[in-house]
């Protein structure tokens, strides 16, 4: 298994700023996911960070309001710029142990509220 | 587009009783299925995941049925506990590669009552 840990747990910011999320894994991870999940919601999938190359966005979703780094197997940043109250939601990233194949592991996710 | 969903938002049971929670695909092509439990405050933690050549695979106090003609997958939890209690998930992906990212599904809330 792997461990998945993000900073910050929370944060609160005002409108037009922007924030990083950090995402560190404690094992090299193939692919590192990053999941939006509103409010009773489920998690909706905003991009896939491979190392050494531009993530892959999903439909929705891109790169100017999400910019995403990964520099290496085991770590990953987020950034939601310009914030608005719309982004307001739990942004949770996500990694898939190298050789694994299968199984997805989760950070317990950062929680953004925008003001 | 095709996604996984789940028949009911939410499902309340009596400490002891077993629970099922279903769940809904639509895309046929999906070859392997996981369920994820989330505690408030939580990120999804796995619990069970089953590959579509098989149609049942069991754990400790959980089982997954798969049906691929009907496209139901489902999550059977004995002796139901408090601690069970939590936002349950089905996600499934296609290709059995890592890099692959999950598809989730709506969510079903487990509600377990001493």
């Amino acid at each position: 298994s792997a461990v998945i840990s993000q900073k910050p747990s929370r944060d609160i910011c005002q409108r037009g700023t922007s924030l990083t999320i950090q995402c560190q894994v404690d094992s090299q991870v193939t692919m590192m996911f990053w999941y939006r999940q509103q409010p009773g919601q489920s998690l909706t999938l905003i991009a896939t960070a491979n190392q050494g190359s531009e993530a892959t966005y999903e439909s929705g979703f891109v790169i100017d309001k999400f910019p995403i780094s990964r520099p290496n197997l085991t770590f990953s940043t987020l950034t939601v710029s310009n914030m608005s109250p719309e982004d307001s939601s739990i942004y949770l990233c996500s990694g898939d142990l190298a050789g694994a194949g299968h199984e997805q592991f989760f950070g317990p996710g950062t929680r953004l509220t925008v003001l | 587009g095709e996604n996984v969903g789940l028949h009911l938002p939410t499902l309340s049971v009596q400490e002891g009783d077993n629970s099922i929670i279903n769940c809904a695909y639509s895309n046929s092509a999906s070859d392997y299925f996981i369920w994820y439990k989330q505690e408030s405050g939580k990120g999804p933690q796995f619990i069970i995941d089953i590959r579509s050549n098989m149609d049942k695979r069991q754990g400790q106090r959980v089982t997954v049925l798969l049906n691929k003609t009907v496209k139901h997958l489902s999550l059977q939890i004995a002796a139901t506990q408090p601690g069970d209690s939590a936002v349950y998930f089905c996600a499934e992906k296609s290709g059995n590669q890592a890099g692959t990212a999950l598809i989730f599904g709506k969510g079903t809330t487990l509600s377990v009552s001493s």
